[in-house]
């Protein structure tokens, strides 16, 4: 299974673009990598999805180069309530196979 | 539409006593797993349900912990005797047939004293 190495934390201002990048160097053929965001309290919650190349939705961009051993989630403008930690995972599609490891935790200050 | 459902969301007990945790998935979603998570780290799976089968439970400390999901609807996990190393909270999540987002329940959070 590929084990997943980001920042434990990240600091940013409201306003700003956000980037964080995780490494999944032993990433399957048949991997997906995700993120999910987790508020204190709550459970995790699914961002974006990813298998290559570029994927966007109303939330977040995820970045994947073509050797697929990394990738980065991009937080547009982020806002002070963006203050969570992100999980990036990959999953193996064929059995869903998920390790959370300890995630990143992105405080937004004013 | 209804999210994944948990019980209770705290609960406290002494050491050595029994525990129970309920989950009610979101419908139509077959796979349903258990995980753990300790303060300050990422939920650590601990079974995975496709419908009434385990699938995987190799993370599941099979000498106290114990979980079912009779009818491949709702489930149950359960811990006996308890120990103070199992406060954590204890994650639900369930996830449509073929699809890997999975949906988190808000978790109960058990404390052990």
């Amino acid at each position: 299974l590929a084990k997943t190495t980001q920042p434990i934390s990240m600091d940013s201002y409201e306003g700003q673009e956000v980037n964080i990048t995780c490494s999944h160097n032993n990433i399957a053929t048949n991997d997906y990598i995700t993120w999910y965001q987790q508020f204190p309290s709550q459970g995790p919650r699914f961002i974006i999805q990813g298998y290559k190349t570029k994927v966007t939705n109303e939330v977040a961009s995820l970045f994947i180069p073509a050797d697929r051993k990394s990738s980065t989630l991009s937080l547009p403008r982020v806002s002070l309530s963006d203050t969570a930690v992100y999980y990036c995972l990959v999953s193996y599609t064929g059995g869903f196979k998920t390790i959370f490891g300890a995630g990143t935790r992105l405080f937004v200050k004013a | 539409e209804a999210g994944v459902v948990q019980s209770p969301r705290y609960k406290i007990i002494e050491k050595k006593q029994p525990v129970a945790f309920w989950c009610n998935p979101i419908s139509g979603h077959n796979t349903l797993y258990w995980y753990r998570q300790n303060l300050g780290q990422g939920p650590e799976l601990l079974i995975r349900y496709e419908n009434e089968e385990a699938v995987d439970d190799s993370q599941l400390p099979k000498d106290r912990f114990s979980a079912e999901r009779l009818k491949g609807v709702d489930s149950t996990l359960k811990i006996q005797p308890a120990e103070l190393g199992d406060s954590a909270v204890y994650l639900c999540a369930s996830s449509q047939p073929n699809k890997n987002e999975q949906f988190f329940g808000p978790g109960t959070r058990l404390t052990v004293l």
